[in-house]
C-alpha cells in the first residue's frame, strides 16, 4: 500500500520567507500527485497537480512543486510567504488510474507578519 | 469552478441515533464521489469509494453496515452513519470526482466539500 510522509508538521515563518514542505510518497508505479490547502474554516482547494510532463509545476497563489522520482519527493515552494498564507497544507497522491487520494498527515504553516 | 456541498455542516445527536451526511456535486455530474473522516490534527482517511448506481467499496477497517453510503444519482452521495457512538465523533469530508481525460488515460481530480462535523453525545 502506498503512504504519503510529510516531515514537517508545524512551520513557522515570518513574511516574505522563503517556504519548502516536504513529501515523500511510497509507490514504485506511475502516479498523480498533488499539494491541497485548507485555509482555517474553510474546504480543501488544490494549490497544484502533477500527472505527467514537466516535474516542475505551478500553482495558484506563487506555489510551485517539482516531482523528483528518484527521490520519491513532490515538495512544495513559495519564494516569499505571505500572512494569508496560513493554513494547513496536505500533500496527496494516487496511483495512475486508481481515484482515490491518499493523504499525508498534514503541515500547519504558521505565518507571522 | 466546480462545488461540492455538503449538509449539514455540523450535527449533534444522541448516541445511539442515526445521522445522514449529503454530499452534492453543485455543477457537474460525479461518476465518483469520495468520503474522507478527518480526526483532530490529522489527515484525511478515505473511508469509502461511492460509484453512482453500484455498491460502494469500502477501505480496510471500514465498517460497511454503520457507515451506510448511497450513490443515488450523479450529483448526490449520502452517508448515514448507523447507531452512532461518541467515538464517532469526527470531521467527515467527501469530495467528488468527474473524469477528466489526460495523456495518461483517466486523470481524475477531486473537489471537496466543506466537511460536516459530527459530535455525538
Amino acid at each position: 500500500a502506498q503512504s504519503v510522509s510529510q516531515h514537517n508538521h508545524h512551520v513557522i515563518l515570518s513574511e516574505a520567507a522563503s517556504l519548502e514542505l516536504g513529501c515523500n510518497y511510497s509507490y514504485g508505479g506511475t502516479v498523480n500527485l498533488f499539494w491541497y490547502v485548507q485555509y482555517p474554516g474553510q474546504h480543501l482547494q488544490l494549490l497544484l497537480k502533477y500527472f505527467s510532463g514537466d516535474p516542475l509545476v505551478k500553482g495558484i497563489k506563487g506555489f510551485e512543486a517539482e516531482f523528483i522520482k528518484s527521490k520519491f519527493s513532490f515538495n512544495l515552494r513559495k519564494p516569499s510567504v505571505q500572512w494569508s498564507d496560513t493554513a494547513e497544507y496536505f500533500c496527496a497522491v494516487n496511483e495512475a488510474g486508481r481515484r482515490a487520494l491518499t493523504f499525508g498527515s498534514g503541515t500547519r504553516l504558521q505565518v507571522q507578519p | 469552478g466546480a462545488v461540492v456541498s455538503q449538509h449539514p455542516s455540523r450535527v449533534i445527536c444522541k448516541s445511539g441515533t442515526s445521522v445522514k451526511i449529503e454530499c452534492r456535486s453543485l455543477d457537474f455530474q460525479a461518476t465518483t464521489m469520495f468520503w474522507y473522516r478527518q480526526f483532530p490534527k490529522q489527515s484525511l482517511m478515505l473511508m469509502a469509494t461511492s460509484n453512482e448506481g453500484s455498491k460502494a467499496t469500502y477501505e480496510q477497517g471500514v465498517e460497511k453496515d454503520k457507515f451506510l453510503i448511497n450513490h443515488a444519482s450523479l450529483t448526490l452521495s449520502t452517508l448515514t452513519v448507523t447507531s452512532a457512538h461518541p467515538e464517532d465523533s469526527s470531521f467527515y469530508i467527501c469530495s467528488a470526482s468527474p473524469l477528466i481525460r489526460g495523456t495518461s488515460g483517466g486523470v481524475d481530480e477531486q473537489f471537496f466539500g466543506p466537511g460536516t462535523r459530527l459530535t455525538v453525545l
